[in-house]
């Protein structure tokens, strides 16, 4: 099956910096990854997602990147905001069973 | 809100016991999915349905045991529950139907705490 790895586990930066969250994958067959954004308490919300005739994808301060070759897939937020503070998700969907997720990243955005 | 509900919102029970949860998916989703989160893990899997059937399982304990109904919500039975179980369960619902663009909606998760 698919199996899902997110870097880095907890990641903090200042208001304004960029951050970046990793994900790589194993199933070559994955064709859809979404990104969840979940924050204290809540439930996860998509925030972005890339299907695999992409190679990025934006949505004002968001993108998503997705290196097909690699197996890798990637969240960049520019100006980080306190608001932007929660834990991020990314996902894969090969195209049988169901979505595998990764673990999650903590970002913390300092005032 | 993602209009998937689920109830109830919290539930504390005692160990030994057996409790329900309840998902209702979103209009036209026929795919419903559940998971647990703990508070040191990620979004464990555990079932899904589509349309009536179980279509895939994950980590999901033989205390456990799930169904989705005619109308489509879907009940998540756990019994004999232990203090490990306390955790967020979340419903999710997809419409499934089986391109890559299949995205799950969550519920708003019940909090079980297990005395």
């Amino acid at each position: 099956g698919e199996n899902v790895e997110q870097h880095p586990s907890t990641l903090s930066v200042q208001e304004g910096d960029s951050a970046v969250i990793k994900c790589t994958y194993s199933d070559s067959a994955s064709n859809y990854f979404p990104w969840y954004k979940q924050e204290l308490g809540k439930r996860p919300q998509l925030i972005i997602d890339i299907r695999s005739n992409v190679g990025e994808k934006k949505d004002q301060r968001i993108a998503v990147t997705l290196n097909k070759t690699a197996k890798h897939f990637s969240l960049h937020i520019t100006e980080t905001q306190p608001e932007d503070s929660a834990v991020y998700f990314c996902a894969a969907y090969p195209g049988y069973s169901t979505l595998t997720f990764g673990k999650g990243t903590m970002l913390l955005v300092s005032p | 809100d993602s209009g998937v509900t689920q109830t109830p919102k919290h539930l504390i029970t005692a160990t030994g016991q057996r409790v329900t949860l309840r998902c209702s998916p979103r209009s036209g989703d026929l795919s419903v999915y559940w998971y647990q989160q703990s508070l040191d893990q990620g979004l464990q899997f555990l079932i899904q349905y589509y349309n009536g059937e179980e279509r895939a399982k994950g980590n999901i304990l033989e205390r456990f045991s799930a169904q989705q109904f005619p109308d489509l919500h879907s009940e998540l039975n756990l019994s004999s529950l232990e203090l490990g179980d306390s955790a967020l369960y979340f419903c999710a619902s997809s419409q499934d139907s089986g391109h890559p663009s299949d995205t799950q909606y969550f519920g708003p998760g019940t909090r079980l705490t297990v005395l």
